[in-house]
């Protein structure tokens, strides 16, 4: 069966400090991979996703990047962290063509910026 | 209009009874619809997937998509305290490139 693995669960970090946020899928091959960042009380913001090695699509301007250098590995990155990055991010796993398949989420990271 | 939209709550229910939850979405070509439940401080868990007009049932779920009135439903039958929890709706438009776009949620209180 598919699992994904999210770490770390919380990170508290200064502003202006970087940023590495990881994500690895096991038990399928070329999944469809997404970064979201859900504020409280909101839904989710799509932030990244990425259908093969190599390919990333960002969705909404920031200070944020996403890489994905293995087939099931999706890495969310900062240079320099915002207050405003603050938030419960979560990264999610699909196959299939896009939009056809339900998304299966990993157990996301609540992010405090300082 | 909003894209996705759900009332968000909280919707109170006594335990037992039957929770009908509602999602509307804009006017758009559509493809995919699905139900998330999200308790607090944890990540979406899938409830269910509906893809063609009409109902879905799936134990105590039963999901409803009507496209011309551009809306989706869900019922939880026997509402027991353990389905407290956020509920999300996903719409896939063709003109987002099939990206899931997501409502705010509604907020579920079962009552015992």
């Amino acid at each position: 069966s598919q699992t994904i693995h999210q770490w770390p669960a919380t990170l508290v970090q200064p502003v202006g400090s970087p940023l590495s946020l990881e994500c690895t899928v096991e038990g399928t091959s070329n999944p469809n991979l997404y970064w979201y960042r859900q504020a409280a009380g909101r839904g989710l913001q799509l932030l990244f996703y990425s259908v093969g090695i190599g390919q990333i699509s960002s969705e909404v301007p920031q200070n944020l990047s996403a890489s994905r250098p293995q087939d099931r590995q999706f890495i969310l990155s900062s240079k320099k962290l915002l207050l405003s990055d603050s938030g419960f991010y979560l990264c999610a796993w699909t196959t299939g063509a896009l939009g056809s398949q339900p998304q299966h989420f990993g157990d996301g990271t609540r992010l405090s910026i300082l | 209009q909003k894209e996705v939209e759900q009332n968000s709550g909280p919707l109170s229910v006594p335990e037992g009874a039957i929770a009908s939850l509602n999602c509307t979405y804009s006017d758009r070509v559509s493809q995919s619809f699905f139900w998330y439940r999200q308790y607090s401080g944890k990540s979406p868990e899938l409830i269910m997937s509906i893809y063609s007009n009409g109902d879905k049932e799936d134990g105590r779920f039963t999901a409803q998509l009507n496209k011309a009135s551009q809306y989706v439903s869900l019922l939880i039958r026997d509402s027991q305290p353990s389905d407290s929890a956020t509920y999300l709706c996903a719409v896939s438009f063709m003109d987002s490139n099939y990206q899931l776009i997501w409502g705010a949620g509604t907020k579920l209180i079962i009552k015992p």
